[in-house]
């Protein structure tokens, strides 16, 4: 089971919105709606941003937001701050023994 | 709070062994399918390893199977993963994590992690 397909950077300006793609293939984000997104500051353990997809956790911000087109899943941030500086990583249910595979991730650099 | 722990983790040798545990609190411990995810320096995610609610199924990535053992003592709230025949590329911070699962009449899909720990660094070097 190969690894999700991320940009390995991307940037904004405070206020702005970007979009992280997360590319995998028919048998993992194509076949299943469990699509998970995880935010990690430096030297920290990730945290739960999106799950099956599009849902926030309680506590999550509503300008995080994903989405989903056939093997492609992708993370919005909007009115980008500061503080979104970390590296963002998708994850996806395979349906194989290899129950889990999660994208390279993507450092985020708020200019 | 709802937390959970890592403990274990340490310098050993190529072909050595190590243990690590991760202890759980603030929930239903035996009521969640619970996994280990590495992180080797400086690089992405990769999922290690699961185990069910009553430890009766586990699943392995590729590159650990036959040399990883992962089980739970439910009574302990505790976690565990046994490694065997280390290799310099199981270098990484072991974090565990809580999973949330969606089960119907015949299958259980892994939908995401929850909770994390603050992880364990193991480095494999002579």
């Amino acid at each position: 089971q190969s690894a999700l397909t991320q940009p390995a950077y991307v940037s904004g300006s405070p206020g702005q919105s970007i979009t992280i793609s997360c590319t995998g293939a028919s048998s993992d984000i194509g076949s299943y709606n469990f699509v998970s997104w995880y935010q990690q500051h430096p030297g920290k353990a990730p945290t739960l941003l999106i799950y099956d997809v599009s849902n926030r956790p309680s506590g999550v911000s509503n300008r995080f937001s994903g989405s989903k087109s056939g093997n492609t899943a992708s993370l919005t941030i909007s009115g980008l701050q500061t503080e979104d500086e970390a590296d963002y990583y998708c994850g996806s249910y395979t349906g194989s023994i290899t129950l889990v595979v999660f994208g390279g991730g993507t450092k985020l650099t708020v200019l | 709070e709802v937390q959970l722990l890592e403990s274990g983790g340490g310098l050993v040798q190529p072909g050595g062994s190590l243990r690590l545990s991760c202890a759980g609190s603030g929930f239903t411990f035996s009521s969640y399918a619970m996994s280990w995810v590495r992180q080797a320096p400086g690089k992405g995610l990769e999922w290690v390893s699961d185990i069910s609610g009553s430890g009766g199924s586990t699943y392995y990535a590729d590159s650990v199977r036959g040399r990883f053992t992962i089980s739970r003592d439910n009574s302990k709230n505790t976690l565990y993963l046994q490694m065997n025949s280390l290799r310099a590329e199981d270098t990484a911070v072991y974090y565990c994590a809580k999973e949330s699962r969606y089960c119907s009449s015949t299958s259980c899909y892994t939908a995401y992690f929850d909770l994390w720990g603050r992880g364990t660094l193991v480095t494999v070097s002579s």
